[in-house]
């Protein structure tokens, strides 16, 4: 059974700090690895995807892969209270199926 | 980015009737959709591919007879919730995978608005 992991959260991280989303997966073929948002009664949206090993920068967020570890992470600086949401971490494995985490929920607290 | 479309956003129906939600990619072509089923607090689940102008391939344990699935178009995919009863009640979403000009896929996946459906 393939297997992608978050801890369920909720992180609650203060305004201004860094807040850091972690994921582990399983499948070691695994080539493709993507960060979602979800607010609460909406649909997630694509925050970032990686693939290659090492640090990805998008503004605010750092997404960093570690294959040989089978991690990917997420940070996100400067947190606002706007950044309060349910982040869900998605792998596409050897097979190409997007397999889910259950997700992280995250609170910025002013 | 890459918009897709989903009616209705929410519905209110009777028990034992059906309900079609459909799901519209506007500004691309999508070969593959995706429909998942989202329960309160609970994470994604998928529930079936639906891939254009091909039957759907359904999860294991979604009943394809009951979730009836139709890709007729690149654009357009619909779910139909056939004879709906309480615990069909959730938030039901679809998805789209954008192609990359090269014509392959770039894994990147654009989500409908979701429909929440709420069965009496």
């Amino acid at each position: 059974q393939k297997e992608v992991e978050q801890n369920s959260g909720p992180l609650s991280v203060p305004e201004g700090a860094i807040a850091s989303l972690n994921c582990t997966y399983s499948d070691r073929g695994s080539q493709s690895f993507f960060w979602y948002r979800q607010y609460s009664g909406k649909s997630p949206e694509l925050i970032m995807f990686i693939y290659s090993n090492g640090d990805k920068e998008d503004g605010r967020f750092t997404a960093q892969l570690n294959k040989a570890s089978q991690y990917v992470s997420l940070l996100i600086r400067d947190s606002q209270p706007s950044d309060s949401a349910t982040y869900l971490c998605a792998v596409k494995d050897s097979n190409y199926q997007l397999i889910w985490g259950a997700g992280t929920k995250l609170i910025i607290k002013p | 980015g890459a918009v897709v479309s989903q009616h209705p956003s929410w519905v209110i129906c009777k028990s034992g009737t059906s309900v079609k939600i459909e799901c519209r990619s506007l500004d691309f072509q999508a070969t593959t959709m995706f429909w998942y089923r989202q329960f309160p607090k609970q994470s994604l689940m998928l529930m079936a591919t639906s891939n254009e102008g091909s039957k759907a391939t359904h999860e294991q344990g979604v009943e394809k007879d009951k979730f009836l699935i139709n890709h007729a178009s690149l654009t357009l995919s619909t779910l139909t919730v056939t004879s709906a009863h309480p615990e069909d009640s959730s938030f039901y979403i679809c998805s789209a995978i954008k192609t990359g000009t090269s014509g392959l896929s770039t894994g990147e996946l654009f989500f409908g608005e979701g429909s929440r459906l709420t069965v009496l």
